[in-house]
């Protein structure tokens, strides 16, 4: 049971370039999210999803675009990315059953230069 | 906008004192409150979630309070270790989609 994990841990983009962020989970949960986290700024909800192919908008979405054509799967795109992307993200899954808590992925470290 | 605050930003003790670390939120009709602890460079991990039906939650030598009428939630934390040494995050969540909205977060050094 390997619980979330996130693909890759780090990378490096150049401005304008793309690419996708992948997370996996293995405990069956109806729930996925995508978090960034920025010093000063705690953790902030970009997307989250309740459940195979439904997406919706967290706090922070403009720029970022997710699918979840899996249960198992929620990808983060970036289309064109920009400095203000660099950022840690973290991906999340819950059953969504009350009293069920978050687990986290280990993060992805981004650095949009 | 729910906001949720965390004070101290940072805490430095000597090993095996006893701490409290504070949490706020704005809007009292929450479902669901939830402490987490993050290592260095790592994810996060949950150390207690309260209901809002819920006053505390206890776990070993942690133990987490609910005060919705004030806005408030306290961790405390007994007899502290070095391997204590940790950010310490408050998360609130309003629905039960899930979607928490997160506080900054006490870094907590424990010396020994």
């Amino acid at each position: 049971n390997a619980g979330v994990t996130q693909t890759p841990k780090f990378r490096v983009l150049k401005t304008g370039q793309s690419m996708t962020l992948l997370c996996a989970q293995d405990m069956n949960h109806e729930y996925m999210y995508w978090y960034r986290q920025d010093p000063g700024m705690g953790l902030r909800l970009i997307h989250y999803s309740v459940g195979e192919g439904t997406t919706a908008k967290g706090e922070v979405p403009d720029g970022y675009n997710v699918s979840r054509l899996k249960k198992q799967n929620f990808l983060l795109g970036l289309e064109s990315a920009a400095p203000s992307q660099t950022s840690v993200y973290f991906c999340a899954s819950s059953s969504g059953t009350s009293g069920e808590t978050q687990y986290f992925g280990p993060g992805t470290r981004l650095l949009v230069l | 906008k729910q906001e949720v605050t965390q004070i101290p930003a940072a805490l430095s003790v000597p090993e095996g004192e006893n701490l409290v670390l504070n949490c706020s939120f704005t809007d009292s009709a929450i479902y669901n409150l939830q402490w987490f602890r993050q290592d260095p460079g790592k994810g996060l991990t949950s150390l207690l979630l309260i209901q809002s039906s819920q006053r505390e939650q206890t776990s070993g030598r942690l133990n987490a309070s609910l005060d919705k009428s004030s806005g408030r939630s306290t961790l405390y934390i007994a007899a502290s270790q070095p391997g204590d040494s940790a950010t310490y995050l408050c998360a609130v969540s309003y629905t039960n989609a899930g979607k928490s909205t997160f506080g900054d977060g006490t870094t907590l050094t424990v010396k020994p």
